[in-house]
């Protein structure tokens, strides 16, 4: 089976864009999850999909939103960019749900100037 | 909420030396306990996890971690490091349709 695959692998984005970000899910996989990684402060929870319903969400800004389609396909969002989300994005699939173990993508790196 | 704690930020240690990395967490239900394995320039992939039954569960290229309930605690050990596992450990905590991860701990192995 093909892993996790995530577009785009790099951005380069100015202060208050916006940037959408595409995560495809192992085949067969319903739960997806999305983390942002920065230096020191791990991974940090950002939401969690299933059959295109969020069921989770962590403790970020409205400003970062997502979705999830019918082939479990998901994306996110994040508007009015600042400098502090520079990160890499990192998106995890799992077959049950999203406590269970995930499988991760290799990331999108975020670069907000 | 729940949450990760993991004690050390940075650990070096030289070629077969043991190896443990403290993790704790906290949070009020039935969970779902990993350590995941960041090696340089790779995914993220996973290194064991627990789920219940015996504490002591082992893992790949011989890493192993116990979960003691009482203290909240699932801490990784290794009897001897390899230069090969230079990489950053994550603990993590599955609880309510999501899971929360740890700081990190970067671990240097040293030929």
């Amino acid at each position: 089976k093909a892993g996790v695959t995530q577009t785009p692998r790099y951005l380069i984005k100015t202060r208050g864009q916006q940037v959408t970000l595409s995560c495809s899910p192992i085949s067969g996989h319903r739960s997806v999850s999305w983390y942002q990684q920065t230096p020191g402060q791990g991974l940090q929870f950002l939401f969690e999909y299933f059959s295109e319903t969020q069921r989770n969400k962590g403790n970020f800004p409205g400003r970062f939103s997502g979705r999830q389609f019918s082939n479990s396909r998901s994306e996110m969002n994040v508007s009015t960019l600042e400098l502090g989300d520079s990160a890499l994005y990192l998106c995890a699939s799992s077959f049950r749900d999203g406590r269970n173990e995930q499988f991760f993508g290799p990331g999108t790196r975020l670069t907000v100037l | 909420a729940q949450s990760v704690s993991q004690h050390n930020h940075h650990v070096i240690l030289s070629e077969a030396a043991s190896l443990e990395l403290g993790c704790n967490y906290s949070y009020g239900g039935t969970v779902n306990l990993f350590w995941y394995v960041q090696y340089p320039g790779q995914h993220l992939q996973l290194l064991l996890k627990y789920f219940s039954g015996d504490p002591l569960v082992k893992g790949i290229k011989g890493f192993e971690a116990e979960f003691i309930k009482s203290k909240f605690s699932f801490n990784l050990r290794k009897p001897s490091v390899q230069w090969s596992d230079t990489a950053e450990y994550f603990c993590a905590v599955g609880g309510n349709n999501d899971m929360r991860f740890g700081a990190g701990t970067r671990l240097t192995v040293k030929p």
